[in-house]
């Protein structure tokens, strides 16, 4: 069965800092992978994805991701961050093959200090 | 497109009554999922849709949760004697295949 992994459960960082947000999988074949953005009591925003090609994909928000098929991981960057930013983070496996179901990480909470 | 809607956006229940949540996914998009999530942690899967086809439940989807997207298109979920351990998020996607999940704003139930 896929699963997700996402480490840090808080990550604290300062206006204008750079963000790297960590995310490992678990999955037999080529993931398809995803992060999303939780704002308090909304539903989760597609941020970027990954499926095949050029494994530094570019998202909404200037934030970009690199797949590494040999650390199995897919950590979120963003090169200087905004206050605007604090907000839940979640990694995803999604649908390819035999599984159907988009997998979540239990999310990574980024504080954004000014 | 309007996205994925959800109604109510808020629901809150007394211990025993039974509540309905409905969806409505983006309108080409032939997979549907419902998913919850609690403080803290990312949202678990519930079950999932293509098409008018329920194809998988999770083991968190006890006898007392139904759902039913009757012609492919909105779906709805039913808790029946609620408990408090149900108070959550619940939350709906959709999606075209095999591609990304767009996610609804979320339906909050709280069973008091």
């Amino acid at each position: 069965a896929q699963s997700v992994t996402q480490p840090d459960i808080h990550i604290t960082v300062s206006e204008g800092a750079s963000l790297e947000l960590r995310c490992n999988y678990s999955y037999g074949a080529t993931p398809y992978l995803f992060w999303y953005v939780q704002s308090p009591g909304q539903g989760l925003q597609l941020l970027l994805k990954y499926f095949s090609g050029d494994t530094l994909v570019q998202g909404i928000k200037g934030f970009e991701a690199e797949f590494k098929r040999s650390q199995s991981s897919f950590n979120l960057r963003k090169p200087s961050v905004h206050w605007s930013d604090a907000a839940e983070y979640f990694c995803a496996v999604g649908p390819s093959g035999g599984s159907y179901i988009p997998t979540f990480g239990r999310g990574t909470s980024l504080i954004v200090h000014p | 497109d309007t996205g994925v809607s959800q109604d109510p956006r808020h629901k809150i229940t007394k211990r025993g009554q039974n509540v309905t949540f409905r969806c409505d996914p983006i309108s080409e998009h032939n997979r549907l999922y419902w998913y919850r999530q609690t403080l803290g942690q990312g949202p678990e899967f519930l079950t999932y849709f293509q098409n008018e086809a329920q194809l998988e439940k999770s083991r968190l989807l006890s006898d007392r949760f139904s759902a039913e997207r009757p012609k492919g298109s909105f779906s709805t979920l039913e808790i029946q004697r609620t408990e408090q351990g149900d108070s959550a998020m619940y939350l709906c996607a959709s999606s075209l295949g095999q591609k990304e999940a767009f996610f609804g704003q979320g339906t909050r139930l709280t069973v008091v």
